[in-house]
């Protein structure tokens, strides 16, 4: 059982390129989330599903996609990256109500 | 809305005191859960507790307990007797039952524990 798989965990990008993160649950939640934690800061949620195909934006969604074409994944797409969006990206899992689950983290640099 | 304030940003403490960390937060709903999470220096987001909008009653695990008052919208966390293992950002978090269950963060606090 490996709860949530983040890759990758580092990566370095060039201002405009492109790039997704994977995030795998093995638990099936049917809740999935993508959270950055810019340095000293809090959580701030990105995208959130509630199930397969159903996705909804967050705080502070400008500059990423996502999708969820099955239960156990949910990509994090960054489109055009910018300098801003240099953070920590956590995925989180979580059933109904329950406490959230989250994965390692990808630590993310945009040059 | 849901909003999660966390009023203290760094406290200091020297090992064996005790220390609480203050968690204010706003709903509209009646239903809702409230949520600690430690984040110690390796990075990783650790679970402490999950508690519902029904459930008032403290909480008492080891070192760690809990105190959520309805009345003033606070849900705070208190170590006891403080260890140089418990230095982290602690993060009180709150989701509501009709906003898709998002989490909604504070900013955190980060707790220093010196020996």
């Amino acid at each position: 059982n490996a709860g949530v798989t983040q890759t990758p965990k580092f990566r370095i990008l060039k201002i405009g390129q492109s790039m997704t993160l994977q995030c795998t649950q093995d638990m099936n939640h049917n809740y999935m989330y993508w959270y950055r934690q810019d340095p000293g800061m809090g959580l701030k949620l990105i995208y959130y599903s509630v199930g397969a195909g159903i996705t909804d934006k967050g705080e502070v969604p400008n500059g990423y996609n996502v999708s969820r074409s099955t239960t156990e994944d949910f990509p994090l797409r960054l489109e055009l990256a910018a300098p801003s969006q240099t953070s920590v990206y956590f995925c989180a899992s979580r059933l109904g109500t329950g406490e959230l689950f989250f994965g390692e983290g990808s630590r993310l640099t945009v040059l | 809305a849901q909003k999660v304030t966390q009023a203290q940003t760094e406290i200091s403490v020297v090992e064996k005191e005790d220390v609480t960390l203050d968690c204010v937060y706003e709903t509209r709903d009646t239903t809702y859960y409230l949520f600690w999470y430690k984040q110690p220096p390796s990075g990783e987001l650790v679970f402490l507790i999950r508690r519902n909008s029904f459930d008032e009653q403290n909480e008492i695990s080891g070192r760690y307990s809990w105190n959520f008052q309805k009345s003033t919208s606070s849900f705070n966390f208190t170590i006891t007797a403080s260890q140089v293992v418990d230095s982290a950002v602690y993060f009180c978090a709150l989701s509501e039952a009709n906003a898709g269950n998002m989490l909604t963060f504070g900013g955190g606090t980060r707790l220093m524990v010196k020996p």
